[in-house]
């Protein structure tokens, strides 16, 4: 699986957007990316994934760049619950049974 | 998507003893796995365990240690044996692949040894 590098921490004011990025550049053809977040004392929860489109749901929006190279996750009106910390993941669809394997993540926290 | 649980959700032990862990599942899964998460650090994968075979261990991680049964399609165990300060940790249940290979967790099981 590729690898992926984030910003260790980001801070965001409450109600504004949360841009979270992610840089993947040897990601394959092949490879999803993947975005988890924990919060604190919790097991991770899955938020989004995407190949190449943009994707949207009722959490979050996935922006991939045109060559995949990196993607942005976006929080569209952050609030206090979601401070936790976010991983970005990438690894191919056929990989199902294989497990996430985490970095370190961006510690974001929402700020009042 | 499933619902895991977990139990215990926490404990406290004494160094040398031994807890096992259970992971319950409501849906039947192919995969399922445990993960260690250190104070203030990311999670690290012990093991894959599928049902009917033995689970598979990753580097630093062996089974007399971390002895792990998958009985069934819905249910594992993992214990974590003759325990020291050092094994203080949350342990994850997961669970995979579901749609497009997303996996799910469990809400973990805090360890503290004395």
């Amino acid at each position: 699986d590729a690898k992926t590098t984030q910003p260790p921490s980001m801070d965001c004011a409450e109600g504004r957007a949360a841009n979270l990025p992610c840089n993947h550049s040897t990601i394959s053809g092949n490879e999803y990316v993947y975005w988890y977040r924990q919060i604190h004392s919790q097991g991770p929860q899955y938020i989004i994934h995407g190949l190449k489109n943009n994707e949207t749901n009722e959490m979050a929006s996935l922006i991939i760049t045109e060559d995949r190279k990196s993607s942005t996750l976006i929080l569209p009106h952050a609030t206090l619950r979601d401070t936790a910390v976010y991983y970005c993941i990438v690894r191919a669809l056929n990989s199902g049974n294989t497990p996430l394997v985490f970095g370190k993540g961006t510690r974001l926290s929402v700020i009042a | 998507s499933a619902v895991i649980s977990q139990k215990p959700s926490r404990d406290i032990c004494q160094r040398g003893t031994s807890l096992t862990i259970q992971c319950q599942v409501d849906s039947q899964v192919t995969m399922m796995f445990w993960y260690r998460q250190q104070p203030g650090q990311s999670l690290t994968l012990i093991a894959t365990a599928n049902q009917g075979s033995e689970a598979t261990y990753e580097s630093g991680f062996v089974i007399d240690k971390f002895p792990i049964s998958r009985p069934n399609l819905t249910f594992s165990t993992l214990t974590v044996s003759n325990m020291s300060p050092e094994d203080s940790s949350i342990y994850l249940c997961s669970v995979g692949p579901f749609r497009a290979g997303a996996q799910y967790f469990g809400p973990g099981t805090r360890l503290l040894v004395l």
